[in-house]
């Protein structure tokens, strides 16, 4: 069964602080990975996708990882800002039934405080 | 530069009524559209998608269904709502084939739906 998994929950930090969230996959065949960012009551918004070639890829503050052997991903925020409160959200794509299926992880919620 | 919209923002409904959720896309021609619900705790659900007018595909067996009448309009519709209806509904679009991966998804605003 084709899922993805976040960890922590919930974190909170304080501005300024760097932190890294997980996430686990096991999901086949393996196309991509995306971290999105939802604030409270909005839409996803993309941060970075990486294939199953990339180890690392960048986007301001935001640094995402990938282990496509272990099947993990990690996300790293440094020096967090107020605004980083927001849910974190691990996509996985996989090609299935002919089309490209985007399996989501639950999330993980972030509070900055200052 | 393209925008999506989702109306209403927020929806309370009785159990048994009707719904009708309505998504439009601007800016852009033939997208691929979705509707996703969000259950507290839970990872986004793909409930339907259109690749054009009148064709929808469902992904899970449910008490909603969808329509696509126009190339950007994208409508999610129920004869009697149930209390596991509530959530929150996001509409989405893509451009280009569905079989490429790296195709990008945009998300609309959402509509929070809470059934009593």
């Amino acid at each position: 069964k084709n899922q993805v998994e976040q960890s922590p929950q919930s974190l909170i930090i304080l501005e300024g602080k760097n932190c890294t969230l997980q996430c686990n996959y096991t999901v086949s065949p393996f196309s991509n990975l995306r971290w999105y960012k939802q604030d409270t009551g909005r839409g996803p918004v993309s941060l970075t996708i990486m294939t199953f070639s990339e180890n690392t890829k960048s986007n301001g503050r935001y640094t995402a990882t990938l282990d496509a052997d272990t099947k993990q991903s990690s996300l790293h925020i440094t020096a967090s800002q107020l605004s980083d409160s927001a849910s974190y959200i691990c996509v996985v794509s996989a090609l299935s039934g002919g089309y490209n299926k985007l399996i989501f992880g639950a999330g993980t919620r972030l509070a900055v405080h200052p | 530069s393209q925008t999506i919209h989702q109306w209403p923002a927020t929806l309370v409904q009785p159990v048994g009524s009707p719904l009708s959720l309505e998504c439009t896309v601007e800016g852009t021609s033939n997208p691929n559209l979705y509707w996703y619900r969000q259950a507290a705790g839970r990872g986004l659900q793909l409930l339907f998608y259109s690749v054009g007018i009148g064709q929808i595909s469902s992904e899970v067996p449910q008490n909603l269904s969808a329509s696509r009448p126009q190339d950007r309009q994208f409508i999610l519709s129920s004869k009697k709502l149930l209390l596991s209806d509530s959530g929150f509904y996001l509409c989405a679009w893509s451009v280009g084939s569905m079989t490429n991966s790296y195709n990008e998804q945009f998300f609309g605003p959402g509509t929070r739906l809470t059934v009593l």
